[in-house]
Formats: structure tokens, C-alpha cells, sequence
């Protein structure tokens, strides 16, 4: 079976920078995604990452280890905004993504 | 901009009901799916489609079927609801997954069964 682990909660600072770990143990690999979703919505797309390294965009960095399987997703500059649910999910086949649990970040003032 | 569209976003059934989850793509996607997402459990796979007529079983596709009748469109069907099956019910539709495509979620269904 997939085994996606992500912490469960994190808590930070406004402007402070959190680090969202995410490891997996899949029958395949064919591209790791983070999600966000706030309360009640539908999760939206962040980041995608495919071969090893970091990849930024903007205040959200996310980065790839395939040897180690593993991956985290970094906020940098938080506002209260960014807090939500982040899901790291692996794309392990042709057409299916399986999830983690979630992580739920809460911004404090 | 994608638009993944589920047409009931909250119902309330009894147990043995039979229960239609509609939902609808415009952006010509082949590859569709039904997730439920429970706390605790993130989300699991269902059902998904990667063309007309075209079904493959999730993770968990006990108690549900699906239909794939038209590109757009995708219903998850409970041939007869259990008090397990509430949930919140997300559909999502993709391009070629092998272009690296990631998926669109559509609002989410909370269904309950009482």
C-alpha cells in the first residue's frame, strides 16, 4: 500500500518561516504535489515536483528528495492567511494521486 | 479558468437511499476522479475515470459505483447509503497526467446519513 506520513499541527508567528515535512513509501513515483485548503474548500494547487531540488514560487518553496522519499513544503513570511490544511500527495502511477493525512498550520498574531 | 462543479454541496440522507453525487468539467479534461475526505484520514480515492465508459476502483471503492456516460461529467453513485458513508465527497479532473498536469478539485459534497 502508499504510506504518506505529514505532521498532524504545526503553529507559528505572522512573518515567521514554517517547514511542513512530508515523507512517502509508494509502489511508484511520478511527481509529488502540496495542496492547500482552507476550511470548508476545495484544495488548491501549490506546487509540483518531479526531479530532486527545491522549487520557489514566491513566499512557498518546496523541495524534492526521491532517494530519500521525501519532500517539504516551506512558507516564508507567513500572514494569517496561510493558515489552513497542506496536503502532500504522490502522484504513484499513471493517473492516481494518494494523500496524506494533512497538515494544519495555524498563523498566531 | 478550470471549473470542477459538484452539484449538491450539502445533503442529507437516510440509510438504504440511493445516492447520486453529481459533478461537471469545462476544460475537456480525460481523466476524472471521486475522493472522500475524512479527519484523521486525509483524502482517499474512490473511483476514477480516464475516459468515456472508462472506470478503474480507488483505494476504497466498497459501497459505491460510478458513471462515465459524457467527457464532463462523472456521478459517484451509493447503491444503498450506510451511517459509514458520511463524508465530504471532492471530485477533481486532470489533463494527461503524464505532462506532470495536477489535478482541480470541485467544492466538495458533505453528505450525511442519518
Amino acid at each position: 500500500g502508499q504510506n504518506i506520513d505529514q505532521p498532524t499541527e504545526m503553529t507559528a508567528t505572522e512573518g515567521a518561516i514554517v517547514q511542513i515535512n512530508c515523507t512517502y513509501q509508494t509502489s511508484g513515483f511520478n511527481g509529488l504535489f502540496w495542496y492547500q485548503q482552507h476550511a470548508g474548500e476545495a484544495p488548491t494547487f501549490l506546487s509540483y515536483n518531479v526531479l530532486d531540488g527545491l522549487e520557489e514560487k514566491g513566499r512557498f518553496s518546496s523541495f524534492l528528495s526521491r532517494s530519500k522519499g521525501y519532500s517539504y513544503l516551506l512558507l516564508k513570511e507567513l500572514q494569517m492567511k496561510d493558515s489552513a490544511s497542506y496536503l502532500c500527495a504522490v502522484r504513484d502511477g499513471d493517473y492516481k494521486l494518494s494523500f496524506g493525512a494533512g497538515t494544519t498550520v495555524t498563523v498566531r498574531a | 479558468d478550470v471549473k470542477v462543479t459538484q452539484s449538491s454541496r450539502y445533503l442529507v440522507k437516510r440509510t438504504g437511499e440511493k445516492v447520486f453525487l453529481e459533478c461537471v468539467q469545462d476544460m475537456d479534461h480525460e481523466n476524472m476522479f471521486w475522493y472522500r475526505q475524512d479527519p484523521g484520514l486525509g483524502l482517499r480515492l474512490i473511483y476514477f475515470s480516464y475516459d468515456v465508459k472508462m472506470k478503474e476502483k480507488g483505494d476504497i471503492p466498497e459501497g459505491y459505483s460510478v458513471s462515465r456516460e459524457k467527457k464532463e461529467r462523472f456521478s459517484l453513485i451509493l447503491e444503498s447509503a450506510s451511517t459509514n458513508q458520511t463524508s465530504m465527497y471532492l471530485c477533481a479532473s486532470s489533463l494527461d497526467p503524464a505532462s506532470g498536469n495536477t489535478i482541480y478539485f470541485g467544492e466538495g459534497s458533505w453528505l450525511t446519513v442519518v
